[in-house]
């Protein structure tokens, strides 16, 4: 079976600080992809990032990134410079052959 | 402009009542979901249509029956409705399944209150 989970229900920040949000997931796949999402209080759902399974390089999006330790099956993700409007649930995904599982979320709050 | 776009934002009904929710994605992706996200925050998917083709079809309800007329829309028909189907149901799409290198993009979300 396949299992994401996020171990931080909640996290805060101060705003222009660094906080990273933990991810592991289990999988018998060989071939999979990885992503976090973002649900701010509008209720969207936003990609954030993305990580493809067979890559080594972690990803980057401006202030955002990822520490991808496959053997650990361990995916955090990486704010930097946190901004008030990162202020939201973030979600990993993991996503394998017709298999797509959400963690539970951890709500982020940065404050000012 | 709006990539996937659901109808209703809001439903309020009665218990027992039959209701639709409507999704439409204008991105051209071959693939569309129904995911279920309850109070908790936490996001299930429900189902999952390629070209029309259902691939996906989680534990669900018989009372929950998606409908795909053509690959750019994917309707969510709930008969019976029950107090436990309160929550916001979101549609997505992604430009291929199978292995899902794709992002998904998502709708606004449609919240059900049942009454």
């Amino acid at each position: 079976a396949q299992t994401v989970t996020q171990s931080q229900p909640e996290m805060s920040v101060q705003e222009a600080e660094t906080v990273t949000l933990s991810c592991t997931y289990d999988t018998s796949e060989n071939n999979y992809y990885l992503f976090w999402y973002k649900q701010p209080p509008s209720r969207q759902m936003i990609l954030v990032i993305r990580q493809e399974a067979y890559k080594q390089q972690n990803a980057t999006e401006n202030r955002f990134s990822v520490n991808f330790q496959k053997a650990a099956k361990s995916f955090s993700l990486k704010i930097s410079d946190s901004q008030l409007g990162d202020t939201a649930m973030y979600f990993c995904e993991a996503a394998g052959t017709y298999k797509y599982i959400f963690g539970t979320g951890t709500r982020l709050k940065v404050l000012a | 402009d709006t990539a996937v776009s659901q109808t209703p934002k809001y439903l309020v009904t009665q218990m027992g009542n039959d209701k639709s929710i409507k999704c439409e994605q204008n991105l051209g992706h071959d693939t569309m979901y129904w995911y279920k996200q309850d109070s908790k925050k936490f996001l299930k998917i429900m189902f999952s249509y390629n070209n029309k083709e259902l691939i996906i079809n989680e534990t669900v309800p018989n009372r929950f029956s998606p409908k795909s007329p053509d690959k750019a829309h994917l309707n969510l028909h709930i008969n019976s409705l029950e107090l436990g189907d309160s929550a916001v149901y979101f549609c997505a799409s992604s430009a291929r399944s199978g292995i899902s290198n794709q992002p998904q993009h998502f709708g606004d979300g449609t919240r059900l209150s049942i009454l």
